[in-house]
């Protein structure tokens, strides 16, 4: 089953407004940690935020802020004043225990962003 | 944030031939490597969750005597992708993590391995 869902595969967004990237998770375990990376057309993959599952506050780091809602198993990214740079592939990941006990970082689908001048 | 290095960045093999990828974390310990596949305009695929010496945890449908991984170290994984054929041509991405807490908020991404077996 799927275990993380992005399900806006293209975003368009004006330089220097704000874009919502959505991200829900299904997980049993109590314990978890969602990630956002973003990766350039190069491949490598940069991480950006993460948020416990834990954390009373919601994340933040620059521009990027993390839109925690614990019951609603979401875990949007908000970029701020966006900037041409910001034109990429957004991914969402959670990091729990699988059924076999071991630790896994899995990816949802990703959303690509492209920032409009 | 942390630097996880991936060498090589590319490689072109011959059907048959075995290649290694390696992937070192430079300025922290992972305690726990993964190993992804991705095809074009695709996510991420989890291949293998490995453990400091220890087995790989292979995701169901992964062949481990295809796909061998080895965590010899707390800085050094290898996928060593035996007889190579043109189907495993991909873009190979390894990340690094310390699992337990204060550092589990971390996990890092080498800058992947563009495959291309002819």
């Amino acid at each position: 089953a799927q275990k993380i869902t992005q399900t806006q595969p293209g975003m368009f967004v004006q330089e220097k407004e704000a874009v919502t990237l959505d991200c829900t998770y299904d997980t049993s375990d109590p314990s978890y940690g969602l990630f956002w990376y973003k990766q350039p057309s190069s491949g490598e993959m940069i991480f950006l935020i993460y948020q416990g599952s834990y954390d009373q506050q919601n994340a933040t780091e620059g521009r990027y802020s993390l839109n925690f809602q614990k019951a609603r198993k979401s875990a949007n990214l908000v970029i701020s004043a966006s900037q041409l740079g910001d034109s990429a592939m957004y991914f969402c990941a959670m990091r729990d225990l699988g059924e076999d006990s071991s630790y896994k970082l899995i990816f949802g689908s990703g959303t690509r962003l492209l920032v409009r001048p | 944030g942390a630097v996880v290095s991936q060498h090589p960045s590319w490689v072109i093999c011959k059907s048959g031939t075995s290649v290694k990828i390696e992937c070192r974390s430079l300025d922290f310990q992972a305690t726990t490597m993964f190993w992804y596949r991705q095809f074009p305009k695709q996510s991420l695929m989890l291949m293998a969750t490995s453990n400091e010496g220890s087995k790989a945890t292979y995701e169901q449908g992964v062949e481990k005597d295809k796909f061998l991984i080895n965590h010899a170290s707390l800085t050094l994984s290898t996928l060593t992708v035996t007889s190579a054929h043109p189907e495993d041509s991909s873009f190979y991405i390894c990340g690094g993590a310390q699992a337990f807490p204060p550092r589990d908020t971390e996990a890092f991404f080498g800058q992947g391995t563009r495959l291309t077996v002819v």
